[in-house]
């Protein structure tokens, strides 16, 4: 049980394109979701927090227009990055929370992102 | 933000029980700590969480002291696909933000 899933796992786009990523819990329903970003050889950095039906809470330094990030559903949250470069190439990881269980978090697999 | 210490990495050899501490000193009274494991290109996997003294699973146990600012994850009889950056993770004592550790690199030799 508990399972997330990413899609695509990886994706190579041409600088100035936007690039769609989708997470989704599979057998539970998450009210919350989260997205990271993890450069090489650096621990996951919490980009923004997302909850089912409202909108998105970004950390300090992320900008929300870049990073648009829709949570519709108790099973998917999408991140999409806006018209981008390739200092936005990175390999980004969601997370859901099991509803219920505050502190538990399971993470996709991960979606690397080159972009040229 | 609150913060987590851990060793950047560590050596061990097969079949050796591995311990990795974590020291976070803000930890909130109601949060839990909890452990996950990541492999190269991967998202982490959950090992274990807790809130207070020992809890132990299939995989394998977690020490927390009764003051709480630290935690260490105890890894029984290593094997080399232990080879693995382990981070522990708490949520910030002064808002609800999660943060990750730096990660320990825990290299598994034969």
């Amino acid at each position: 049980g508990a399972v997330v899933s990413q899609h695509p796992s990886w994706v190579i786009c041409k600088s100035g394109t936007s690039v769609k990523i989708e997470c989704r819990s599979l057998d539970f329903q998450a009210t919350t979701m989260f997205w990271y970003r993890q450069f090489p050889k650096q621990s996951l950095m919490l980009m923004a927090t997302s909850n089912e039906g409202s909108k998105a809470t970004y950390e300090q330094g992320v900008e929300k227009d870049k990073f648009l990030i829709n949570h519709a559903s108790l099973t998917l949250s999408t991140l999409t990055v806006t018209s981008a470069h390739p200092e936005d190439s990175s390999f980004y990881i969601c997370s859901a929370r099991l509803a219920g269980m505050v502190d538990t978090q399971y993470f996709g697999p991960g979606t690397r992102l080159t972009v040229l | 933000l609150a913060k987590t210490t851990q060793p950047i990495s560590m050596d061990s050899y097969e079949g050796q029980e591995v311990n990795i501490t974590c020291s976070h000193n803000n930890i909130a009274t109601n949060d839990y700590i909890t452990w996950y494991q990541q492999f190269p290109s991967q998202g982490p996997r959950f090992i274990i969480q807790g809130y207070k003294t020992k809890v132990t699973n299939e995989v394998a146990s977690l020490f927390i002291p009764a003051d709480r600012k630290s935690s260490t994850l105890s890894l029984p009889r290593v094997s080399l696909s232990d080879t693995a950056v382990y981070y522990c993770l708490v949520r910030d004592n002064y808002g609800q933000n999660f943060v990750f550790g730096p990660g320990t690199r825990l290299s598994v030799l034969p």
